[in-house]
């Protein structure tokens, strides 16, 4: 079966790093891009970060430049997000997502983040 | 990066058919035919209904179409059901490998 498994989720204060992961299983994880997308609590879906392949290609929305960083690891099939810096407009469901013909084609089940003192 | 722009809602009685319009730019929509759509009900992951603006993954049923003329594209879903009341979000490639979705439309089933 394909799956999807994020974890890490949390409170966090403002500031501080977080670091979400995804585990994936059913399919050759190293032959697909891969995605975060969040949705704030009660708010619509933003695409967060794209990572290639092998990992040598990253793209990120605007408002977490320079604060988020995509990594995976093929050896273990896992994809990554490292957090820092965090603020309250962070505070979302995070989903890790497979990418196909230009979609997102599977979705993890999510894991919650809140940032707040 | 604004998000594409969807009506707040759309209702239909069982049987019927809703369309759902997804409003974008030269610079996203109605650049590239990498539009999808995506079925989200209450607490659960989003699903993929629609990719490349009219093609259906396996599994989903031909009552859900997909559509663009324009910097809109449009997502229809013919003979209702009770099961397809759900959120539903556009999502379109924006250039430079980054993507943008739709504010979201809450369909009810009357």
């Amino acid at each position: 079966e394909v799956q999807l498994v994020e974890s890490g989720g949390g409170l966090v204060q403002p500031g501080g790093s977080l670091r979400l992961s995804c585990a994936a299983s059913g399919f050759r994880f190293s032959t697909y891009w891969m995605r975060w997308v969040r949705q704030a609590p009660g708010k619509g879906l933003e695409w967060v970060a794209n990572i290639d392949e092998d990992g040598s290609e990253k793209y990120y929305v605007d408002s977490v430049k320079g604060r988020f960083t995509i990594s995976r690891d093929n050896a273990k099939n896992a994809l990554y997000l490292q957090m820092n810096s965090l603020r309250a407009e962070d505070t979302a469901v995070y989903y890790c997502a497979r990418a196909s013909f230009w979609a997102f084609d599977i979705w993890g089940q999510g894991t919650m983040v809140t940032v707040s003192s | 990066q604004s998000a594409l722009t969807q009506p707040p809602s759309a209702s239909g009685s069982p049987g019927q058919s809703v369309t759902i319009s997804c409003t974008g730019t030269s610079s996203d929509v109605g650049g590239y035919n990498y539009v999808s759509w995506y079925q989200q009900h209450p607490g659960k992951a989003p699903k993929l209904m629609i990719y490349e603006v009219t093609k259906r993954p396996s599994g989903v049923p031909d009552r859900f179409s997909g559509s663009k003329s324009g910097n809109t594209a449009s997502l229809t879903v013919s003979g209702l059901q009770a099961e397809d009341e759900a959120d539903y979000y556009c999502n379109s490639h924006a250039g430079s490998n980054n993507f943008v979705f739709g504010t979201g439309t809450k369909v009810t089933v009357l």
